[in-house]
């Protein structure tokens, strides 16, 4: 057990709907980073948010977006979804003095 | 930007037996390593990492791995093997640079069969 939540475990969505995926955070933990996996594949870095503001992003068109909140809370948004966006999404928090990411088990979400 | 190359896609290995799985990167300016492992259907666990000094990294399950600079590479190693290890594990790296902040690159993993 990380001590990371995410929610829901599974989605089902159709082809330019939106999403908001959420992700509890260890208490203490002031980074978030964003991952999406294909199957099969190696995760690939969204973006990461340090005390709410945005410190770095991976290779994704801006429909990717995200939020942190001082509670701990995080979510990610994707708009205008594609079939290829299907995935497992993974949040990662770190805490201040760790050089540590605790994987939270991930969000599946799969676009028809 | 950085690339991490897994070496082998599928290692397949007896009980007890040592295994070797191999990482590249792309550049050797200031980095992080990391290796993590990925069990069926669940999320990343942390095995090790290098962020300075030793470059024999010992993490858990019995897992090591040597960071070597001038090659830029960091394999994984563990003398001998259990059932519990089959998995699959992926090699990470970290840096940071003012136009892109940080970043994270991971590498398309290796998947170990540990057969009995």
């Amino acid at each position: 057990e990380t001590g990371v939540t995410q929610s829901p475990t599974h989605l089902i969505k159709t082809r330019g709907q939106q999403v908001t995926l959420r992700c509890s955070s260890q208490s203490g933990h002031n980074t978030v980073s964003w991952y999406q996996q294909a199957l099969g594949q190696g995760p690939q870095f969204i973006f990461q948010y340090y005390r709410e503001e945005e410190n770095g992003r991976g290779n994704f068109p801006p429909r990717f977006s995200g939020l942190q909140f001082p509670n701990y809370s995080s979510e990610l948004n994707v708009n205008a979804l594609e079939l290829d966006d299907s995935a497992l999404y993974l949040c990662a928090s770190e805490g201040d003095r760790e050089n540590e990411q605790f994987f939270g088990p991930g969000t599946r979400l799969t676009v028809l | 930007a950085q690339s991490v190359t897994q070496l082998d896609s599928q290692v397949p290995v007896f009980e007890e037996a040592p295994v070797e799985l191999r990482c590249n990167y792309s550049s050797s300016v200031s980095v992080y390593l990391f290796w993590y492992v990925q069990y069926p259907n669940q999320g990343l666990q942390l095995l090790l990492k290098y962020l300075s000094g030793s470059t024999l990294v010992k993490g858990i399950n019995g897992f090591e791995a040597e960071f070597n600079k001038s090659q830029t590479s960091f394999h994984l190693r563990k003398p001998s093997v259990h059932i519990s290890d089959t998995a699959e594990y992926f090699c990470a790296v970290s840096d940071w640079s003012e136009a892109t902040g940080n970043q994270f690159y991971f590498g398309t993993g290796t998947s170990l069969t540990v057969i009995p």
